[in-house]
């Protein structure tokens, strides 16, 4: 079964720091990778895709992805109250199929 | 804004009626999608249409059916529901059924089954 994982937090950080949030797969054929943000009682809202191995960076936003490990994370820098929220890492298991599967999500909190 | 649009926002109906859940999107977009969320659970698949065709259909009981009338439009018929069936739907689009593409969500309908 495929499967994608996240540490379920909360994660505190300060306002300004750098957030970390990590996520691993278990299909290894797998190909797109997608990180969501979800406030509570609303819906995911997409911040950033990434395909290729290496760093992808958008405003304050930077995903990562390492084939060979299995890992796709994403840094927030200079972290916002605004920020607070959950953030899901979603995989496409292949090029060829609509079924994404989801990580359990990560609950973020950014104290001021 | 979300180019996905659900409505309605809110639904509130007893176990014995009929209701309709609507989704339009106006991205050009042939792949479109029906999730159930649960609080504090990620979005869990129900239906995809692809070009307008059922494509996949995750074992979700005969009391949810699906219907997509056009290449913009996707409708979520309800009758019989059940207390644990209250959720949030989320409807989806994706560019090219296949392309790896992103998925982009509505604002998702909040149902409550009395």
């Amino acid at each position: 079964q495929k499967e994608v994982e996240q540490n379920s937090g909360p994660l505190s950080v300060p306002e300004g720091a750098i957030a970390s949030l990590n996520c691993t797969y278990s299909d290894r054929v797998s190909q797109s990778f997608f990180w969501y943000r979800q406030y509570s009682g609303k819906s995911p809202e997409l911040i950033m895709s990434i395909y290729s191995n290496g760093d992808k960076e958008d405003g304050r936003f930077t995903a990562q992805l390492n084939k060979a490990s299995q890992y796709v994370s994403l840094l927030i820098r200079d972290s916002q109250p605004s920020d607070s929220a959950t953030y899901l890492c979603a995989v496409n298991p292949d090029n060829y199929g609509q079924n994404f599967v989801f990580g359990p999500g990560t609950r973020l909190s950014v104290l001021p | 804004d979300t180019e996905v649009t659900q409505t309605p926002k809110h639904l509130v109906m007893g176990m014995t009626n009929k209701k309709s859940l609507k989704c339009e999107q106006h991205m050009g977009h042939r792949a479109m999608y029906w999730y159930k969320q649960k609080a504090k659970k990620p979005p869990e698949l129900m239906f995809v249409y692809s070009y307008e065709k059922l494509s996949i259909n995750e074992s979700v009981p005969s009391r949810f059916s699906p219907e997509c009338p056009n290449s913009s439009l996707l409708n979520l018929h309800l009758h019989a529901l059940q207390p644990e069936d209250s959720a949030l739907y989320l409807c989806a689009s994706s560019q090219e059924p296949g392309s790896a593409g992103e998925l982009f969500f509505g604002e998702g309908s909040r149902l409550t089954v009395l």
